[in-house]
């Protein structure tokens, strides 16, 4: 059965660094996302990717952030400049479809932590 | 704004039935999606729901009310397997299904 894969699994960075989370969607999905979990809370949108741009991003996604797709495989989340409060569990997710297509497929997540 | 509001904590045991309840609030609105989570796991598609009413999957069935702003999942026949975090979600209008998650429920099944 087809999965998003996420790698690495666990990154661990000094405050400052940049990191990237590499995501691997579905391969025929046209739409996609990365979520963040900071540990024992719920899940936040970060940003939406369609057609090569951002569709949408939350507040939380400011100018430390930033997303690419620099192949038809590799879905990308990197950021700047690494602060404490970064550290949370991302998660890529991928749909098939937009409009009112409802079940998105998630990783198994980057868990990030920043020292 | 966007919220939703579920029970933080839900405890039964093996057989029994639970139901998890989710208000919401948000502009913009397609249907309500429901997420279970294991420790540790990533998110995992339950239902969804986008006309009132009831759907079924086996032992979980999900329903909603449009008008209410409210829906639920109920589990039937719990298994220890089913302790997990079930989170509600909002899918919001506007092409790009952003999901807007409650804060979850999380259900203990003891024997």
């Amino acid at each position: 059965e087809p999965e998003v894969t996420q790698t690495p699994s666990h990154q661990v960075t000094q405050m400052g660094q940049e990191v990237i989370l590499r995501c691997v969607p579905i391969s025929n999905h046209l739409y996609f996302y990365w979520y963040r979990q900071i540990l024992g809370q719920k899940v936040e949108f970060l940003v939406s990717f369609y057609n090569n741009e951002i569709s949408e991003k939350s507040e939380i996604f400011d100018d430390q952030f930033s997303v690419e797709r620099p192949d038809g495989s590799n879905f990308t989340l990197k950021i700047r400049s690494t602060k404490l409060e970064d550290s949370a569990m991302y998660f890529c997710a991928s749909t098939l479809a937009g409009g009112s297509y409802n079940e998105q497929f998630f990783g198994p997540g980057t868990r990030l932590t920043v020292l | 704004g966007q919220s939703l509001e579920q029970p933080s904590e839900v405890t039964a045991v093996e057989g029994a039935i639970v139901q998890i309840n989710c208000t919401y609030q948000t502009s913009g609105f397609y249907g309500l999606s429901w997420y279970q989570q294991h420790d540790g796991g990533a998110p995992t598609f339950l239902s969804y729901n986008a006309l009132d009413g009831l759907e079924e999957t086996g032992r979980f069935s999900s329903f909603l009310s449009r008008s209410d702003s409210y829906g639920y999942l109920l589990l039937q026949e719990l298994q220890m397997k089913d302790s997990a975090s079930y989170f509600c979600a909002v899918l919001l209008s506007g092409g790009y299904n952003k999901l807007i998650f409650g804060a979850g429920t999380r259900l203990a099944v003891h024997p």
